[in-house]
């Protein structure tokens, strides 16, 4: 079954600083692959996906993904953070069954900005 | 362009209670979702929609939970009798086709059942 696993809970950084956030896949075939923000008192909005192609992704807001396939992986990164970026962040993976999609959520990882 | 409405966005309520949340979708979006989001979990899925069709309702407590979408636009969701692990927000989402991962998310309610 399709799943995904955000290990950091909870991640401060710096205003101004770097950040990556990681997401780890499984998934049989080539993921189609997401990153969510979520806001507080906001939906969820999409940052970036990958279905293929390039393994580098470009998304809004500044923010770039990589899958990596033999790491399982889609870190999320960003060369440097606002203090508008504090928000929750969301892998996600998307399967197709009987024409119809299905997105797969982490757990998500809670980011806050360190003046 | 308009984005998915829900209403109410608070909603508080005792165990054993009824309630219902309402969702407009995009216009012309032929497919909705409705996601429960526990406090410190990513949202999971609980019934979508293709136009007045269920698609998938796996995920959805058929002896507390029911939706319709009845006229393929808005649709409605309720919790009867509700428990205290219903507790969460309530996020309904669209896509233009049943086929694409291009959804949309509303604001989402917030029930907190006491």
């Amino acid at each position: 079954a399709q799943s995904v696993t955000q290990p950091d809970i909870h991640i401060t950084v710096s205003e101004g600083a770097s950040l990556e956030l990681r997401c780890n896949y499984s998934y049989g075939a080539t993921p189609y692959l997401f990153w969510y923000v979520q806001s507080p008192g906001q939906g969820l909005q999409l940052l970036l996906k990958y279905f293929s192609g390039d393994t580098l992704v470009q998304g809004i807001k500044g923010f770039e993904a990589e899958f990596k396939r033999s790491q399982s992986s889609f870190n999320l990164r960003k060369p440097s953070v606002h203090w508008s970026d504090a928000a929750e962040y969301f892998c996600a993976v998307g399967s197709l069954y009987s024409s119809a999609s299905k997105i797969i959520f982490g757990s998500g990882t809670r980011l806050s900005i360190r003046p | 362009e308009a984005g998915v409405a829900q209403s109410p966005r608070y909603k508080i309520i005792e165990k054993r209670q009824s309630v219902a949340f309402w969702c407009n979708p995009i216009s012309g979006h032929a497919t909705l979702y409705w996601y429960q989001q526990i406090l410190g979990q990513g949202p999971k899925l609980l019934i979508q929609f293709q136009n007045n069709g269920v698609v998938d309702d796996s995920q959805l407590p058929k002896d507390r939970f029911s939706a319709e979408r009845l006229k393929g636009v808005d649709s409605t969701l309720k919790i009867q009798p509700a428990k205290l692990e219903d507790s969460a927000v309530y996020l309904c989402a669209s896509s233009l086709v049943t086929s694409s991962y291009e959804q949309y998310f509303g604001p989402g309610t917030r029930l907190t059942v006491t």
